[in-house]
């Protein structure tokens, strides 16, 4: 079945940028979403349609694309942006979807 | 105000059958795909299917295909996620979650129920 590839980690100190990527195949022809958890607490979209921000969610989130891979940009990382990300997506013939392996943001 | 409210957490043995609900409240419940989401301890994210209650369309990832059944009630505004027959490994946080409009025909969560812990143990 479909999966979508993300890196386990990407460390961070406070003030600078973490970049975030998700590889696909079929990331050229479905949009993706994607949503931060952190722990104990259900997830949280922060960006929808690649590109777009949700009502509420900080500017410093921003999401960009080219070909097959998809990247989530946080730009002045602050402490509270410590969490588990996850990119989200459908299959080439949009019958189903899938979530990414997921990425823990570290903020040194 | 959209709300998702899940049943409570659950120990049950292996080979027993369970059915976790999530009632929604706030919106035209018939209108929106609700879905559920695996999430096994310490692991990540799963999307195991989704249903449009006003229709009853149902969708499964090849992964949970055959495993579970989703369904709704529009009577109730409640979707349904079952097993017939519990292994060990259906331990896991389960969640439901709502499509939100803003992703238009996309199925993106938006609002999320509280989790329901699933725990199968002899």
């Amino acid at each position: 079945s479909y999966e979508l590839t993300q890196p386990p980690s990407v460390s961070v100190s406070p003030g600078q940028t973490a970049r975030i990527t998700c590889s696909g195949d079929a990331l050229p022809k479905q949009y993706t979403y994607w949503y931060q958890q952190k722990p104990g607490q259900a997830p949280v979209m922060v960006i929808y349609k690649d590109s777009e921000r949700p009502s509420g969610i900080p500017e410093r989130f921003s999401g960009s694309t080219s070909g097959t891979t998809v990247t989530l940009t946080i730009s002045g990382v602050q402490a509270e942006d410590e969490a588990d990300y996850y990119c989200q997506s459908a299959d080439s013939s949009n019958t189903y979807y899938v979530f990414g392996t997921g990425t823990k943001v570290t903020v040194l | 105000e959209v709300q998702l409210v899940q049943s409570g957490a659950e120990v049950k043995k292996p080979g027993e059958s369970l059915k976790i609900s999530c009632k929604g409240s706030g919106y035209s419940f018939s209108s929106y795909w609700i879905g559920w989401v695996r999430q096994m301890p310490g692991k990540g994210l799963e999307w195991m299917g989704i249903i449009y209650p006003g229709d009853s369309e149902t969708r499964y990832s090849p992964s949970f295909q055959g495993q579970v059944t989703i369904s709704a009630d529009k009577s109730t505004s409640t979707a349904y996620l079952q097993w017939s027959s519990l292994k060990a490994s259906d331990t896991a946080m389960y969640y439901c979650a709502r499509q939100d409009g803003i992703c238009g025909g996309g199925l993106c969560y938006g609002s999320w129920g509280q989790g329901t812990l699933v725990t199968v143990s002899s």
